[in-house]
């Protein structure tokens, strides 16, 4: 799975949207790219995931830019309860259960 | 859909005793589960990979004898941290999936003493 490079902390007003970037400048053509966010002291949260188009789901908009080299997770309107640890994830998906493999992440801090 | 249950949510145990987490898949049936450990303020860590029916694989550097598991049905996995050390204090988390994504138990604290 390709590495991926995050900013080891980033802050956030409350109800501002809240830029995650993600660098995964080797990543493979059949590569997805995972966010999961990390609330201390519980399991990992699936947010999106996306391979080449923009998405977007009822928790956050995931824009993968045209090289695929980088992607951003957007948070709308971030609020206190957004405060975690996102992880950004590069993995083949093979349609069978494949671990995921998570880096140091970008501890998120939304600010009131 | 797609919840994994993990239980207990913390546990505190004497050094030398044994402790059994449960994972368990609610609404799915999954072939495979992921057990990662993960120490304060680091990442998340792969221990082993629990196959439904046949032995686990356990990455570089885990004890397979200390850290057993078990997988006996398709919704149910188990670790067991045999003679427990206060090192082995941890965060224990379970996956599962059915089809992508990967989802996440809620994580065992443990404690050992």
């Amino acid at each position: 799975d390709a590495k991926t490079t995050q900013p080891p902390s980033m802050d956030c007003a409350e109800g501002r949207a809240a830029n995650l970037p993600c660098n995964h400048s080797t990543i493979s053509g059949n590569e997805y790219v995972y966010w999961y966010r990390q609330i201390h002291s519980q399991g990992p949260q699936y947010i999106i995931h996306g391979l080449k188009n923009n998405e977007t789901n009822e928790m956050a908009s995931l824009i993968i830019t045209e090289d695929r080299k980088s992607s951003t997770l957007i948070l709308p309107h971030a609020t206190l309860r957004d405060t975690a640890v996102y992880y950004c994830i590069v993995r083949v998906d093979s349609g069978s259960a494949r671990q995921l493999t998570f880096g140091s992440g970008t501890q998120l801090t939304v600010l009131p | 859909g797609a919840v994994v249950s993990q239980h207990p949510s913390w546990v505190i145990c004497k050094s030398g005793t044994s402790v059994k987490i449960e994972c368990r898949s609610l609404d799915f049936q999954a072939t495979t589960m992921f057990w990662y450990r993960q120490f304060p303020k680091q990442s998340l860590m792969l221990m082993a990979t629990s196959n439904e029916g046949s032995k686990a694989t356990y990455e570089q550097g885990v004890e397979k004898d200390k850290f057993l598991i078990n997988h006996a049905s398709l919704t149910l996995s188990t670790l067991t941290v045999t003679s427990a050390h206060p090192e082995d204090s941890s965060f224990y988390i379970c996956s599962a999936s059915a089809n992508s994504p990967l989802h996440f138990g809620n994580g065992t604290r443990l404690t050992v003493t």
